[in-house]
């Protein structure tokens, strides 16, 4: 069955660029979305479409799609930005789909 | 301002039956798509399933796991979505979440709170 591959964990200082992959074969004919779930919160859209941003989130999310991988990056990430991240596509039959998750220390 | 708010979640026994409900309010519900989502406890997001638009015959889908015991359905009356859980499994306990897409477009999602979902013996 169709997958969306994510690291477990990504760990960078306050300050750095995080970057968080997502892959998977039908990527390059799909659009990617990310959202943020902090601990004990309903997740919020991070990035759609593979690099809008909606309104509220910070300049320093940003998203890219290239072939079989999408990125999302913070620039400059800060300690309010740890969480779970997950990228959100579609299947071959137009199902919606999740990757894996990947938490984000920033310390 | 838009709301959506999850109930309907208790313990219950495997084989048993539960039915969610979500209430919407703040947008139009008959021009919105409405998703379940789920969350086992420490676990990732799940796509559960899904009702279309009544422009695209209020069509519903689902996910492997849950196809063929789940059911999906809404009240229009009632700005209601609801989520008919058949069969449970205790893998089916998580936090059931419901999300509408409100026009069908982003970034216009929206995400109520959750309701947990306990199945056990």
């Amino acid at each position: 069955s169709y997958e969306l591959t994510q690291p477990p964990s990504v760990s960078v200082s306050p300050g750095q660029t995080a970057r968080i992959t997502c892959s998977g074969d039908a990527l390059p004919k799909r659009f990617v979305y990310w959202y943020q779930q902090k601990s004990g919160q309903a997740p919020v859209l991070a990035i759609y479409e593979d690099s809008k941003r909606p309104s509220g989130i910070p300049e320093r999310f940003s998203g890219s799609s290239s072939g079989t991988m999408a990125t999302l990056t913070i620039s400059g990430a800060q300690v309010e930005d740890e969480a779970d991240y997950y990228c959100y596509s579609t299947d071959t039959s137009g199902n919606p789909l999740f990757g894996g998750g990947t938490k984000l220390t920033v310390l | 301002e838009v709301q959506l708010v999850e109930s309907g979640g208790i313990l219950v026994k495997p084989g048993g039956s539960l039915r969610l409900s979500c209430a919407a309010s703040g947008f139009t519900f008959t021009n919105a798509w409405f998703n379940w989502v789920r969350q086992a406890p420490g676990k990732g997001l799940e796509w559960v399933g899904r009702i279309k638009t009544e422009t695209e015959a209020g069509t519903t889908d689902y996910a492997a796991p849950v196809k063929g015991r789940f059911t999906i359905s809404s009240d229009d009356s009632k700005n209601t979505l609801y989520l008919q859980m058949d069969s449970l499994k205790n893998e089916d306990t998580a936090v059931y979440y419901c999300t509408a897409l409100v026009g069908a477009a982003f970034p216009y999602e929206y995400w109520g709170q959750g309701t947990l979902v306990t199945v056990s013996s």
